[in-house]
């Protein structure tokens, strides 16, 4: 089994749509959970980063993590074409400790 | 700030030829990562660096991969013999500390023929 699972999609909504990105994880020793973006030919961006439990919002991103089932979020609102790209969900045990990242999910948002 | 700059960005070469990849980190980031990318996958973790001392390279198959990091800032990984494989995009990254957020660079795009 994978420390991290993450539904590869391809993923299409239309433009303003609400995409929501999910990831489950094995590890219980995960406190701190990531989200990438990586465009095409592109190395990953960090978009959002939560420690433990709850909520964190970012202009239309929200992040949320629920420690008891396992299972991380990343919410998307107002969808844009330039949200178009693979998004990474990565976790790790201790901070600056080795990265376990997801297979990523293909977004495409059409205009 | 400029940011992670990798070359070369292409690079198609056959079976058994070496190969080498070039990483040149954000200015006084002192940790450097490699990873390894295949398609569809997340990256994985090849090495990591503390200015020049390789800390944690439990993932570099040492068979065939060595990677450097003269005077903790350039980085170059090595393949010698490239295997069929080993067609992926190789990804560096590096960040202030390791606890710091990581910036990748565009990556090599590595076919081995």
């Amino acid at each position: 089994q994978k420390e991290v699972e993450q539904d590869p999609g391809p993923l299409s909504v239309p433009e303003g749509a609400i995409v929501s990105l999910n990831c489950t994880y094995s590890n219980s020793a995960f406190q701190y959970f990531m989200w990438y973006r990586q465009y095409s030919r592109k190395g990953p961006e960090l978009l959002m980063y939560t420690y433990s439990s709850g909520n964190k919002e970012d202009g239309r991103f929200t992040a949320q993590v629920d420690k008891s089932s396992k299972y991380i979020s990343l919410f998307i609102r107002d969808s844009q074409p330039s949200d178009s790209a693979t998004y990474l969900c990565a976790m790790s045990a201790v901070t600056g400790n080795q990265f376990y990242f997801g297979t990523g999910t293909s977004l495409t948002v059409i205009p | 700030e400029a940011g992670v700059v990798q070359s070369p960005r292409y690079k198609i070469i056959e079976k058994k030829q070496p190969v080498a990849f070039w990483c040149n980190p954000i200015s006084g980031h002192n940790t450097l990562y490699w990873y390894l990318q295949n398609l569809g996958q997340g990256p994985e973790l090849l090495i990591r660096y503390e200015n020049e001392e390789a800390v944690d390279d439990s993932q570099l198959p040492k068979d065939r991969f060595s990677a450097e990091r003269l005077k903790g800032v350039d980085s170059t990984l090595k393949i010698q013999p490239a295997e069929l494989g080993d067609s992926a995009v190789y990804l560096c990254a590096s960040s202030r500390s390791r606890t710091d957020t990581q910036y990748f660079g565009p990556g090599t795009r590595l076919t081995v023929l």
